[in-house]
């Protein structure tokens, strides 16, 4: 069965510092896997997808992903956060034939002046 | 991409009740997806809705609680049946893009809140 795990409910970093979100995941076969986005109030957007192409994923607004199957990780980096990037992160796995998401639980990413 | 609008956004409810989430998809789409988000929690499939079949339930999740219908490829909704204070949530409809190994497009959501 598909799963990811979000190993920090909450990460809290200054602005202009380095973001790092961390997730792993466990697939029987080549994952799909992808990073979401949703500010408060507001819908899911995603930021960028892994589908067994490249490793290295570059995403929106400046986050990028890498894939390390050795390490069964898909971390989420951002060389410099922004005030904007406040939000909830989902990394987020295809867990089924019919290509339903199964979701982490989720970072709380806070961003200090 | 695809665009999805869902209606009402959001609604106050009392214990007991039913009520009905529409999801209206601006193209046509084979799968559509129900998911839920409680309060502070992640999100968590509830059915998969193809159109000309029965939505397929996950664990957890029965058709006499959320019985869901998909009268064509643009258009789906999901109702919430006997409303309690634990299916206070949000209600998210989701489509596949052009392959399932491709990015799924979120409606924005409604908002459930059950007194």
């Amino acid at each position: 069965a598909q799963s990811v795990t979000q190993l920090d409910s909450h990460v809290s970093v200054s602005e202009g510092t380095p973001v790092l979100l961390r997730c792993n995941y466990s697939s029987s076969y080549s994952p799909s896997l992808f990073w979401y986005v949703q500010h408060p109030n507001k819908g899911l957007q995603l930021l960028l997808k892994y589908t067994s192409a490249a490793t290295l994923v570059k995403g929106i607004n400046g986050f990028e992903a890498e894939f390390k199957k050795s390490e069964t990780s898909f971390h989420l980096t951002k060389p410099s956060a922004h005030m904007s990037d406040a939000a909830e992160y989902f990394c987020v796995v295809i867990g089924g034939s019919q290509g339903n998401l199964i979701f982490g639980k989720g970072t709380k990413l806070s961003v200090k002046p | 991409s695809a665009v999805i609008s869902q209606k009402p956004s959001r609604d106050i409810c009392q214990r007991g009740t039913s009520l009905t989430i529409q999801c209206q998809v601006d193209s046509q789409v084979t799968m559509m997806f129900w998911y839920r988000q409680q309060p502070g929690q992640s999100l968590t499939l509830i059915a998969t809705a193809n159109q000309g079949s029965e939505a397929t339930y996950e664990s957890g999740f029965v058709i006499d609680k959320f019985p869901i219908s998909r009268p064509n490829l643009t258009f789906s909704t999901l109702t919430v049946s006997n409303m309690s204070p634990e299916d206070s949530s949000i209600y998210l409809c989701s489509v596949v893009g052009a392959s399932r190994f491709d990015e799924q497009f979120f409606g924005p959501g409604t908002r459930l809140t059950v007194l």
